[in-house]
This record gives C-alpha cells, sequence and structure tokens, in this order.
C-alpha cells in the first residue's frame, strides 16, 4: 500500500461520539485525501490537502473536518458521528507533476457507528 | 443520473476468458480515463490510465476509450483467479487525481 498507513483498521463507536481516523505516510507526497466508499456511491472525496494547512473540501464535505499539521499526516475528524457515516474510509496520496499523478490508496479503515 | 455508471455486476467467468469491464459518462470534458483494481478488504491500486480516446495495453489488459459514444472499457485476457477482483473506473477533466469521478464498481470472480 505504497507506504500509507490508516488507523484504526477497524472501528465500533456511537451516535453522536467524535472521531478521528489517522492517516500516515511515507512517500513523502505532497497531495492527501479522503474518500468515503459505500454500496451503490463508489469512492466519493470528502477532503483533500495540497500541503501542510492547506485542506479543501470534497464532494460529501458536511459532517468531516480535516486537519494537516505534517506533510507525513492527514487527520479526518467526525465531530459527532452518525449512522450514515457508517463505512469504509480510504485515505489517499498523489504527488503533482509526476506521471499521470498517481493516487496511491491506503489498506481503509471500516468504521461502524450505533 | 450518475456522471459515471458501471455495471456492478457479479461478473463471474471461467478461467482463461475474456472478460470485458466497461463504463459510461455524461461528462464529455472528462479528459483522462484510469481503471483501478481493489481486492476484497484492501484499497484500490491503480492499473492502467489513458488520455483522450484510443486504446492502451499493457500485457493481457487492454483499456479503449471511446469519447465520441462516452464510453470505456477495460479487457483482461486470459483471465486468472488472481484477476477476482472489484474494478473501479474513474474519469477526470485534468490530471489532478483528486478531481476524479469513480464509477461504483463491478465485482468480477475468476473460476479455476
Amino acid at each position: 500500500d505504497a507506504g500509507i498507513t490508516q488507523s484504526p483498521r477497524h472501528k465500533v463507536t456511537e451516535t453522536g461520539t467524535p472521531v478521528t481516523l489517522r492517516c500516515h505516510q511515507t512517500e513523502n507526497h505532497r497531495y492527501m485525501y479522503w474518500y468515503r466508499q459505500d454500496p451503490g456511491h463508489g469512492l466519493r472525496l470528502i477532503h483533500y490537502s495540497y500541503g501542510v494547512k492547506d485542506t479543501d473540501k470534497g464532494e460529501v464535505s458536511d459532517g468531516y473536518s480535516v486537519s494537516r499539521s505534517k506533510t507525513e499526516d492527514f487527520l479526518l475528524t467526525l465531530e459527532s458521528a452518525t449512522s450514515s457515516q457508517t463505512s469504509v474510509y480510504f485515505c489517499a496520496i498523489s504527488e503533482p507533476g509526476t506521471p499521470q499523478e498517481t493516487q496511491y490508496f491506503g489498506p481503509g479503515t471500516r468504521l461502524l457507528v450505533l | 443520473q450518475k456522471e459515471v455508471e458501471q455495471d456492478p455486476g457479479p461478473l463471474s467467468v471461467p478461467e482463461g476468458a475474456i472478460v470485458s469491464l466497461n463504463c459510461t459518462y455524461s461528462n464529455s470534458a472528462f479528459q483522462y480515463f484510469m481503471w483501478y483494481r481493489q481486492y476484497s478488504r484492501k484499497g484500490p491500486e491503480l492499473l492502467m490510465y489513458t488520455y483522450s480516446s484510443g486504446n492502451k495495453e499493457d500485457g493481457r489488459f487492454t483499456a479503449q476509450v471511446d469519447k465520441s459514444s462516452k464510453y470505456i472499457s477495460l479487457f483482461i485476457r486470459d483471465s486468472q483467479p488472481s484477476d477476482s477482483a472489484t474494478y473501479l473506473c474513474a474519469m477526470s477533466l485534468d490530471t489532478n487525481a483528486g478531481k476524479s469521478t469513480f464509477g461504483d464498481g463491478t465485482t468480477l470472480t475468476v473460476k479455476p
């Protein structure tokens, strides 16, 4: 998984609880992304980052916030988890200017909100 | 209507078969077309990348783009059990990978 780790890999939480997912990369890629994957919806972009402290919203950003204080770490926070946020969350990285600007995905985090 | 449509399958074929996976799209401005392979409980990995119309071949895999029909295909020749996975198409307006729109994926099983 191209030097990308996600933690935790599995999490069960209750509605209304804050949750933070972590993505860590060792590739020194500038761009980082958070996606969610749900049956019937494919991969949808939540937030992305083009550099340290430089983040922006994706297609489905409501209810999520992100932070990036270091190149290697990108955190996704669910401020108050809801059952609709039960999903598999993938982090991805890419480096601008490289051929195809290939995205490399992490192994995913399975989140269940009860 | 979704911007990218992909038949979810599942698709089951015998080993050695030729597999055809397809996506249609509605945005004629898409220029970059990708196919990802995703094994169960793993992240997607880029398989093929094509710019604009035409064919691209890589080993047993061939990607075709027909922009006039807004239709892309991935062909797998001599399919192997190790090809069993979900295949996602994706497309974007520019080289910014984060701006890609993904299909829902087609699940393929290749039986020995």
